[in-house]
């Protein structure tokens, strides 16, 4: 079994901070996946990266895959209530994906 | 396009009682699985389904059936239900190429 694991698991900060939140694996993805959950609904995509090395943009959040592709780290800079939610990270391991145990933000206002 | 739907969001069971959840998906994917997701430990994969009428097992499929007939359908069967699958159900499709997966909205099962 390859296994990802996330932290922090919880992190609470006031609207405004910077925050990052890391995954990571012993094991070699093909792909990786990053995914935010708001209680009592699926987990929604919101990236994947490929390439180790490799940073993604999505407004204030900034993803990035290690140049091994072992381990992803997410940036998310002047937090908003509105980021508050469950993040996930997948790994591609081949026909099915591994996901980690998630970190749960919540941003103050 | 409804995307994954789930049926039923809500189910109390008593032990030893089987049911069927139901998914389906109108995105014309290849790929659905079932997640069951419990605190502090993400998501675990049941099964999976690669295309219609092949099926295999994921990291923790004991206690769980699932068949795929249909391109659209991949029903999860519990045969004998123990508090121990107290859970949220997730069902997800996606493509072979990617494996990004779209979920459903859950289904919350309780076993007393």
């Amino acid at each position: 079994t390859q296994l990802l694991e996330q932290s922090p698991q919880f992190l609470s900060i006031q609207e405004g901070e910077n925050l990052t939140v890391y995954c990571n694996s012993s094991s070699v993805f093909s792909s990786l996946q990053w995914y935010r959950q708001e209680p009592g609904e699926g987990p929604v995509l919101l990236v994947t990266v490929v390439t180790g090395g490799e940073v993604k943009k999505l407004k204030r959040l900034t993803f990035q895959f290690g140049d091994a592709r072992k381990d992803s780290s997410l940036h998310i800079t002047a937090a908003q209530p509105g980021d508050t939610g469950l993040y996930l990270c997948a790994g591609d391991a081949g026909n099915m994906l591994t996901f980690g145990g998630g970190t749960r933000l919540m941003v103050k206002p | 396009n409804a995307g994954v739907t789930q049926t039923p969001k809500f189910q109390v069971l008593k032990t030893g009682q089987s049911m069927t959840l139901q998914c389906a998906q109108d995105m014309n994917h290849e790929y659905m699985s079932w997640y069951r997701q419990d605190p502090g430990m993400g998501l675990r994969l049941i099964h999976y389904s690669v295309g219609a009428g092949i099926t295999d097992q994921g990291e923790v499929p004991n206690g769980y059936n699932v068949s795929r007939s249909t391109t659209e359908d991949f029903p999860l069967r519990l045969l004998s239900a123990a508090p121990s699958q107290t859970s949220v159900y997730f069902c997800a499709s996606s493509t072979p190429v990617t494996y990004e997966q779209y979920f459903g909205p859950g289904t919350r099962l309780t076993v007393t």
